[in-house]
């Protein structure tokens, strides 16, 4: 079976600094990476997904992704965070299961922006 | 014009009772899916259905009964709630089942048993 650790379990930052959160998986032959985010008291939101090609992988509001194969890795970072970007941000990996997808995900990590 | 609603946001209730969460999608997805989030925000999904049919079911206990009556709907049934059931549940749909797909989630009930 698949998994994922999420190295930090809280990262606080400066708004206007860069932040990265940080993502391992399990090594399997094939892998589907995403990271959801989720607002307080809300359900998860895609912010992007890893399936194949350019391991450099754009999502939603300013975040982006670097796949890692050698490290196993799925990194989440963004240039420059704002107050809005408090939330906490979940990586998961896909396999599949019984022919249907189950996402596993790690334990999350808390992004707290700090004026 | 909600994607994926659920009822009742909140949801408190004694120990023993039986109670039902609903979950409606209105994007035309086939797949549905319940997930547990306990109070450490760990995420875990607890079932599955393509097109009515359960596809995964995560060694959850008998006392959780899901039900689709159609595509559109994922119902949640639990019997003598214990303690530990109290969670956050979402419920969660896609197009699909192949292992690329984004899943939409609900806003979650909270669950607390008492």
């Amino acid at each position: 079976a698949q998994s994922v650790t999420q190295l930090d379990s809280q990262v606080p930052v400066f708004e206007e600094a860069p932040v990265e959160l940080r993502c391992n998986y399990s090594s399997s032959v094939s892998v589907y990476l995403f990271w959801y985010v989720q607002y307080p008291n809300q359900g998860l939101q895609l912010l992007l997904k890893y399936l194949s090609g350019s391991t450099l992988v754009k999502g939603i509001n300013g975040f982006e992704a670097e796949f890692n194969k050698s490290q196993t890795s799925f990194h989440l970072r963004k240039p420059s965070v704002h107050i809005s970007d408090t939330a906490e941000y979940f990586c998961a990996v896909s396999e599949i299961i019984q022919g249907a997808q189950k996402l596993v995900f790690g334990q999350g990590t808390r992004l707290t922006i700090n004026p | 014009d909600t994607a994926v609603s659920q009822t009742p946001k909140y949801l408190v209730t004694q120990m023993g009772n039986d109670k039902s969460i609903k979950c409606e999608q209105n994007l035309g997805h086939d797949t549905m899916y319940w997930y547990k989030q306990d109070s450490k925000k760990f995420l875990k999904i607890m079932f599955s259905y393509n097109n009515k049919e359960l596809i995964i079911n995560e060694t959850v206990p008998n006392r959780f009964s899901p039900k689709s009556p159609d595509k559109a709907h994922l119902n949640l049934h639990i019997n003598s709630l214990e303690l530990g059931d109290s969670a956050v549940y979402f419920c969660a749909s896609s197009q699909g089942t192949g292992p690329g797909g984004e899943q939409f989630f609900g806003p979650g009930t909270r669950l607390t048993v008492l």
